[in-house]
């Protein structure tokens, strides 16, 4: 069964800190994808990034970046000099991806809320 | 529309009484689905869509909830009955329907409070 631990459930930090946001996943799927949303206060969900499992680069978006690593199954999320705006819950996602009648649908983690200090 | 939308926005209820949520996805989109978010928590899966048919609906809690869609459009989740416990946020996503590999794209949700 595919699964996604956000262990942490709340991080507070004041503005300009570093955070690293931690997801680990399980499945038995060989090809899968991963995602990051962000859910700010307005509650609408806002994508960040999709990766699939062949492609273990790791990707700098900006203040973003992420780190995928398949040998301990996670895929973690570090804002570098957060900000206010940065204030939200983030919940990481596991997909399927398989052809044929099969769903993909995204099992979410339980989210980790992020609170940015001024 | 651009985005994903969801009606009603708030939904305020007695236990016991049937409610009606709609999503009306992005144009083009054929997957559909749905997710459930209780308070503090992350988002369940509730059932998908690919056009007008619903080949998982493993999601939905009890028989008391069902979904339909039609016109390849327009999804509406029904819940029969309330209970407190269905006191929720009920988000609406769609993708393109092939490859069924990128973002989901989602509503801002229809909050639903069961008293």
């Amino acid at each position: 069964a595919q699964k996604v631990t956000q262990a942490q459930t709340e991080i507070s930090v004041v503005e300009k800190e570093d955070v690293t946001l931690d997801c680990v996943y399980e499945t038995r799927d060989t090809t899968y994808y991963l995602f990051w949303y962000k859910q700010p206060p307005s509650g609408e969900l806002v994508f960040l990034i999709r990766r699939n499992s062949f492609d273990e680069q790791n990707e700098i978006s900006g203040r973003y970046s992420w780190n995928f690593q398949k040998s301990t199954s996670s895929f973690n999320f570090t804002i570098t000099a957060s900000q206010v705006v940065d204030s939200a819950v983030y919940f990481c996602a596991l997909s399927e991806a398989g052809y044929g009648g099969a769903t993909n649908k995204l099992i979410f983690g339980t989210g980790t809320l992020l609170a940015v200090q001024p | 529309g651009a985005g994903v939308s969801q009606s009603p926005s708030n939904k305020v209820t007695e236990k016991g009484k049937d409610v009606e949520l709609r999503c009306d996805p992005i144009s083009g989109h054929t997957a559909l689905y749905w997710y459930r978010q209780r308070l503090g928590q992350g988002l369940e899966f509730l059932i998908y869509f690919q056009g007008n048919s619903a080949p998982d609906k493993s999601g939905l809690p009890s028989d008391r909830f069902s979904a339909e869609r039609t016109g390849e459009s327009v999804s509406t989740l029904t819940i029969q009955r309330t209970q407190q416990e269905d006191s929720a946020v009920y988000l609406c996503a769609s993708r393109t329907g092939f490859p069924l590999t990128g973002e989901l794209f989602f509503g801002e949700g229809s909050r639903l409070t069961v008293l």
